[in-house]
């Protein structure tokens, strides 16, 4: 069964901190994305990557960048935090880039204070 | 842009009777369409998937239909449980330049059972 881990159950940061959300996959899976979660808003696409050091924008990248240096891992990054990022964060990764289920993490619950 | 809409966003049925959520989308191109179902604090989980090539699957008391033509997907609980209530959202996977953009998802469905 796939397995994707994210870091941290529950983080919170003080405005202007950079913020490192870290997520790792066992499935050897190409494509690894992140989405952010907000009542009301459903799931919107962040970031993803779909090799190594590869990564392209989703629906809402402003504020946010993104670090694939192994596989297995896919990191999103907050510059420079602020209280409109206060959040659900959850990571996913697939097979196929589109056409495959997307196995999510546990997510994590960033409160930027 | 492309997009994906879910109606209705809260849904409350009896146990037992059958619920119904439907989704539209806009790239004409789409051709994957998972519905996942969230329990309360957990993740995000498939539950089931079409692809464009039939109009229909089912899995035991669930089932989703597509429209092409139209443009949408449904998805189909029958004999509801009180296990049912959750989160549901659909997806589709929407195009722009050479490749999949990855998948899109509506805004979600919070599913009630009455008991």
């Amino acid at each position: 069964d796939v397995k994707v881990t994210q870091s941290s159950r529950y983080l919170v940061k003080r405005t202007g901190e950079k913020v490192f959300l870290e997520c790792v996959q066992d499935m050897d899976h190409e494509n690894m994305f992140w989405y952010r979660q907000d009542p009301g808003l459903g799931l919107r696409l962040i970031y993803f990557s779909y090799d190594v050091k590869m990564k392209e924008k989703g629906d809402i990248p402003e504020g946010y960048s993104v670090s694939r240096e192994k596989k297995e891992r896919f990191s999103l990054i907050l510059e420079s935090a602020s209280t409109n990022q206060t959040s659900m964060y959850l990571c996913a990764s697939s097979q196929d880039r589109a056409s495959s289920p997307l196995h999510f993490g546990n997510g994590t619950r960033l409160t930027v204070t | 842009g492309e997009n994906v809409e879910q109606h209705p966003s809260t849904l409350s049925v009896q146990e037992g009777d059958s619920a119904v959520i439907k989704c539209t989308y806009s790239d004409s191109a789409s051709n994957y369409f998972p519905w996942y179902k969230q329990e309360l604090g957990k993740r995000p989980q498939l539950i089931i998937d079409i692809r464009s090539n039939v109009g229909e699957k089912k899995d035991q008391r669930i089932a989703v239909t597509l429209n092409k033509t139209a443009k949408h997907f449904s998805l189909h609980i029958t004999e509801t449980q009180p296990e049912d209530s959750a989160v549901y959202f659909c997806a589709a996977n929407l195009f722009s330049g050479g490749g999949a953009d990855g998948l899109t998802f509506g805004k979600g469905t919070h599913l009630i059972i009455q008991p």
